[in-house]
């Protein structure tokens, strides 16, 4: 079946640092992949997607590249702020098939200090 | 446009009541999904709807979870009877049809059984 798996959390950066969330997935063909952001309080909201290999999602300064070829789909942000401080998911959807729900990993932390 | 929609927004409920939940997806939107995320974990996919018909729900614990999309568009979901690890929040979403349409999810309900 597909899975998820991301980098442990929790991870707390400094203002202004260099962020990296990794993210591996399992599935066949070639699924779409998503990073959610989950704000204290708040449900998820999409942050960015890719739908194909080589692809570059990207939104808020964030950006994610999906490597077919390590099945990875990192989310990188070269300068963090405080507001940035939330719970980061990446998710799949499989390719073919009418059930394209949302496969998730566990979530990763982020707490970025001031 | 209006988000997903979602009631009420806390529960608080003992072991072995019954409980329900309410979600008006976004309008147009023809796939309907039930999450349910425990504390510290992913979501996790209960049920998911295509217009008024079931498209998976293998996940659901049907002994005592049940779910319904009267008419194509608000969906209901039931737990009865309610046990302590059903302690959680949940999410619904929805989305258009078609490979690499996000899911927009509503703000949740999170339920405490005591």
């Amino acid at each position: 079946g597909n899975s998820v798996t991301q980098m442990e959390g929790p991870v707390t950066l400094s203002e202004e640092a260099f962020l990296t969330i990794n993210c591996t997935y399992t599935a066949t063909g070639y699924p779409s992949l998503f990073w959610y952001v989950q704000y204290p309080g708040e449900g998820l909201q999409l942050l960015l997607k890719a739908t194909k290999a080589d692809d570059k999602g990207s939104n808020k300064g964030f950006e994610a590249t999906y490597r077919k070829e390590t099945t990875s789909f990192h989310l990188e942000k070269g300068s963090v702020q405080v507001s940035d401080s939330a719970v980061y998911f990446c998710a799949l959807t499989p390719s073919s098939g009418s059930a394209r729900q949302l496969t998730f990993g566990s979530g990763t932390q982020l707490t970025v200090l001031p | 446009e209006a988000g997903v929609a979602q009631s009420p927004r806390y529960k608080i409920i003992e072991k072995r009541q019954s409980v329900a939940f309410w979600c008006n997806p976004i309008s147009g939107h023809a796939t309907l999904y039930w999450y349910q995320q425990i504390l510290g974990q992913g979501p996790k996919l209960l049920i998911q709807f295509q217009n008024n018909g079931v498209v998976d729900d293998s996940q659901l614990p049907k002994d005592r979870f049940s779910a319904e999309r009267l008419k194509g568009v608000d969906s209901t979901l039931k737990i009865q009877p309610a046990k302590l690890e059903d302690s959680a929040v949940y999410l619904c979403a929805s989305s258009f049809e078609g490979v690499g349409s996000p899911l927009h999810f509503g703000n949740g309900t999170r339920l405490t059984v005591t």
